[in-house]
């Protein structure tokens, strides 16, 4: 079975201009969350989707934004990027099923860089 | 919020030792989750945790959930050079479903 992937894998984006990220999660999975990861924060929830819902949200500026797509495929938007944007964005699927759905599966990640 | 720490920060072994790395919390936590990430990777899941004082190995790797659920440890028997990487604990938030909290990490470095 195919693993979470992440596209693009690098992106260089200026200040002020958005940038959108896809994440296609494993077959079969119905919950897509999304975590930014920098050294200083570490890893930061952002936002959950399932079933094309957001259900959880981390403390981040509406800048940053997502959904998610019938297939399960999800994409988030960062608008207005700043420099302290630069991070490697994760998602990760899980199957969301009571005693399981816990277990986060995680893409390789973009790697976003704002100059 | 609730929040998980992770000790130690750094770890410098020789190929063959054993390690032992933990998480604690002030707050409970019902599950715990250990994953390992490579540079330029993704966090891989290597243990799942879910009821307190339960002890599940993954191979070499072993992990314990705390019986009063503030706390987990991960320990790796034998280390060989491909086990170097950073190891996080993480746990959902209460009330929060999906959405996982992490420690800061262990950074282990193994030399052959």
């Amino acid at each position: 079975k195919a693993g979470v992937t992440q596209t693009p894998r690098y992106l260089i984006k200026t200040r002020g201009q958005q940038v959108t990220l896809s994440c296609s999660p494993i077959s079969g999975h119905r919950s897509v969350s999304w975590y930014q990861q920098t050294p200083g924060q570490g890893l930061q929830f952002l936002f959950e989707y399932f079933s094309e819902t957001q259900r959880n949200k981390g403390n981040f500026p509406g800048r940053f934004s997502g959904r998610q797509f019938s297939n399960s495929r999800s994409e988030m938007n960062v608008s207005t990027l700043e420099l302290g944007d630069s991070a490697l964005y994760l998602c990760a699927s899980s199957l969301a099923v009571w005693g399981t759905g816990y277990e986060q599966y995680f893409g390789p990640g973009t790697r976003l860089t704002v100059t | 919020g609730q929040q998980l720490n992770q000790s130690p920060q750094s770890m410098f072994i020789q190929e063959g030792e054993d390690v032992s790395m933990n998480c604690t919390s002030s707050s409970i936590f019902n599950t715990w989750l250990w994953y390992k990430q490579d540079p330029g990777e993704g966090p891989v899941l290597l243990i799942a945790l879910y009821k307190a004082g339960e002890l599940t190995s993954n191979g070499r790797l072993t992990a314990q959930f705390g019986i009063t659920r503030k706390d987990s440890f991960l320990n790796i028997s034998a280390s060989i050079p491909s086990d170097v990487g950073i190891y996080f604990c993480a746990g959902p938030v209460k009330g929060g479903s999906e959405k996982l909290v992490f420690g800061k990490g262990t950074k282990l470095t193994v030399n052959p």
